[in-house]
């Protein structure tokens, strides 16, 4: 499977600041979802889009997509240093039905400074 | 709700040794888990799909026979590393989905380290 690409591949801001992250993708899809992953743990789940949606918006978080340039962004308003993380998008391809393997962008480092 | 556990965290091993990971869906049931691998400062990558009481599917380019997978529960998948390599260490990872739909719940990972 391919995968996408997401830039910038780190990022550093001061706390407080806005924390924009983005995301392409080759193949048709049915989701995109962004996912964080703390140094050396697992993905925690952080907000899916459907095809069929533009925009959606989850406590700070915000995040769009243009399946036209099969591109998403990921953005964070308020950075805490809590927020200090990889960030992936990760997409599914359309097929029958049930669930199916995720392919993930490589991702982007976000340092908050405190 | 959907925690997804995973056990080992960390294997040191010997070269040649075989190990299993654990992959247990804890407070639901998980027709379908899905096992991925990320080496040092890379993404993840699909190493295939585990499906309750049949045989798993595997991505292009993984050893079905290295990576040995059983789900025979609907809330436990097993990763079993055959004669493992120093090439094999790595950060595996599971995840799984409540009635066959995104998102998926991860474990916290798997670090193998092959000596």
């Amino acid at each position: 499977s391919q995968q996408g690409e997401e830039d910038p591949q780190a990022l550093s801001i001061q706390e407080g600041e806005n924390a924009t992250m983005n995301c392409s993708y080759k193949t048709s899809i049915n989701n995109l979802q962004w996912y964080r992953q703390n140094s050396g743990r697992g993905l925690v789940h952080l907000i899916l889009i459907r095809s069929n949606e533009r925009e959606k918006h989850s406590g700070r978080l915000r995040v769009t997509l243009d399946t036209s340039k099969k591109s998403s962004s990921l953005l964070i308003t308020a950075s805490r240093a809590a927020d200090t993380a990889s960030y992936f998008c990760a997409t599914d391809a359309i097929s029958g039905g049930g669930a199916d393997g995720l392919t993930f962008g490589k991702g982007t480092h976000l340092i908050i400074q405190p | 709700g959907a925690v997804v556990s995973q056990h080992p965290s960390r294997v040191i091993c010997k070269s040649g040794t075989s190990v299993k990971i654990e992959c247990r869906s804890l407070d639901f049931q998980a027709t379908t888990m899905f096992w991925y691998r990320q080496f040092p400062k890379q993404s993840l990558m699909l190493m295939a799909t585990s499906n309750e009481g049949s045989k798993a599917t595997y991505e292009q380019g993984v050893e079905k026979d290295k990576f040995l997978i059983n789900h025979a529960s609907l809330t436990l998948s097993t990763l079993t590393v055959t004669s493992a390599h120093p090439e094999d260490s790595s950060f595996y990872i599971c995840s799984a989905t409540q009635g066959g739909r995104q998102p998926q719940h991860f474990g916290d990972g798997t670090r193998l380290s092959i000596l």
